[in-house]
Formats: C-alpha cells, sequence, structure tokens
C-alpha cells in the first residue's frame, strides 16, 4: 500500500531533550516536506527537501533541522524542544515539486512540557 | 507577501443540499496549482480536488468541484448534495515553485459542520 508513515504519532517530552520525528514514503517520491498544524493557523511549511541531500527552510524553520540521506526518509530534529513546538506534525510527499498532489502522514501530536 | 484567505471560519449546510466555501489568494507568480485539501476528525489530510492554473476549465471530483477565477484570484469549492461524511476542516492552499525553491501555503482552513 502506497503511504507516508510518521513515528511517533503522539510524544510528551520536557523542555530541551532532542528528539527525531522520522518519516518515511514508499512511493520513490522526490519531493519532501514537513509541516506544523497549530489552531488558527492552518498548516505551515517547516523544511522540504526536492531531493535526496537537498533541502530547504520553509517559512517556520526555527528551531528545526532535517536530513534527506535516502530518498525514502526525511526525519525531523528537534535539538532543543520548547513549549511553543508543541504542535500537530505533517510529513508529505509527491513525485516531484510545483505541481504534483503531496500526500500527507497520519501527523505527529507532539507536546512540550 | 504570498497569502491565503479563507473567509468563512465555520460554515454548515444540511445533509444533500449544497454549500460553498470560499478562497483567495495572492500570488505575483502566474504558474502555481490550487487544492482543497479535507481534515476529518481522525487528522489525515486528504486531497479533495486540484487545479492548474493554466487551465481555464473548472476541476470536478464527483460532488465536489470549482470555481476557479485567475483573474480574481479565487477558487472555491462547492460540494454537492453533502452527505455527513463530508463534515470536517477544510484547506484551501497553492503551490508554486519559485526560482529553485518551492512553497505551499494554506489557509487557516474553514470548519463544514453537516447537519442530518
Amino acid at each position: 500500500e502506497a503511504q507516508v508513515t510518521q513515528n511517533p504519532r503522539y510524544l510528551i517530552t520536557v523542555t530541551g531533550k532532542k528528539l527525531t520525528v522520522t518519516c518515511s514514503q514508499n512511493m520513490n517520491h522526490e519531493y519532501m516536506s514537513w509541516y506544523r498544524q497549530d489552531p488558527g493557523l492552518g498548516l505551515r511549511q517547516i523544511y522540504y527537501s526536492m531531493n535526496v541531500e537537498v533541502t530547504d527552510k520553509g517559512d517556520v524553520p526555527e528551531g528545526y533541522k532535517v536530513s534527506r540521506k535516502e530518498k525514502r526518509n526525511f526525519p525531523l530534529i528537534l535539538e532543543s524542544p520548547s513549549p511553543n513546538q508543541t504542535s500537530l506534525y505533517f510529513c508529505a510527499s509527491s513525485w516531484s515539486s510545483g505541481t504534483d498532489t503531496q500526500y500527507f502522514g497520519p501527523g505527529t501530536r507532539l507536546t512540550v512540557l | 507577501a504570498q497569502t491565503v484567505t479563507q473567509s468563512q471560519p465555520e460554515m454548515s449546510v444540511q445533509e444533500a443540499e449544497t454549500v460553498t466555501l470560499s478562497c483567495t489568494y495572492d500570488t505575483s507568480e502566474s504558474d502555481y496549482y490550487l487544492f482543497w485539501y479535507k481534515q476529518p476528525p481522525s487528522r489525515q489530510m486528504i486531497l479533495v480536488i486540484r487545479q492548474e492554473a493554466y487551465k481555464q476549465q473548472n476541476a470536478t471530483e464527483n460532488r465536489f468541484s470549482v470555481n476557479f477565477q485567475k483573474a480574481a484570484k479565487s477558487f472555491s469549492l462547492k460540494i454537492s448534495d453533502s452527505q455527513l461524511g463530508d463534515a470536517a476542516m477544510y484547506f484551501c492552499a497553492y503551490r508554486i515553485r519559485q526560482g529553485g525553491s518551492e512553497k505551499l501555503v494554506f489557509g487557516k482552513g474553514t470548519k463544514l459542520t453537516v447537519n442530518p
């Protein structure tokens, strides 16, 4: 089944404790992206990757890191999480960039205490 | 600034009736793509419909259709014969490629309630 998976689905952590949210897709998509969703703000793009080893900032990259060592994986890293990073996070992928429909993962609910 | 505006935070419709959700956007680009996504209580983001900006013909997917007015930068979603399963948050978004960068910009969403 073609899908985008994220792990964990739920995470409660404390300020400053490094964490990684994994994202994997099995569709051989070139483009992958991370979003955060906050009430009243819709979805905002954090980082995206147009191919392996190619990443770029979205609208709200501060406090996040990403890497794209393999085509299928695009982990989101929070080196020192803070309470303002409490949010719902989505990973998405598409064949290429600009024209194609993005397929979203199920979301990761992160709470930083 | 590139923005997407959904002016209706909440809408409601009677089952089997028709409802239209509005969306306007602001971009200086000529080549872009527009999308409506649905987010039910499960939180999964589900593509409803997409429209290429260079196409004049409005996209249609079963009970879902759009009214795309490029000059007015308007992209409304019409849901016909509304069903209880249509109840969800609906997000309008556009996607552009600008130079070497990509951007997908979302509106803040419209919560649709379907009354039996």
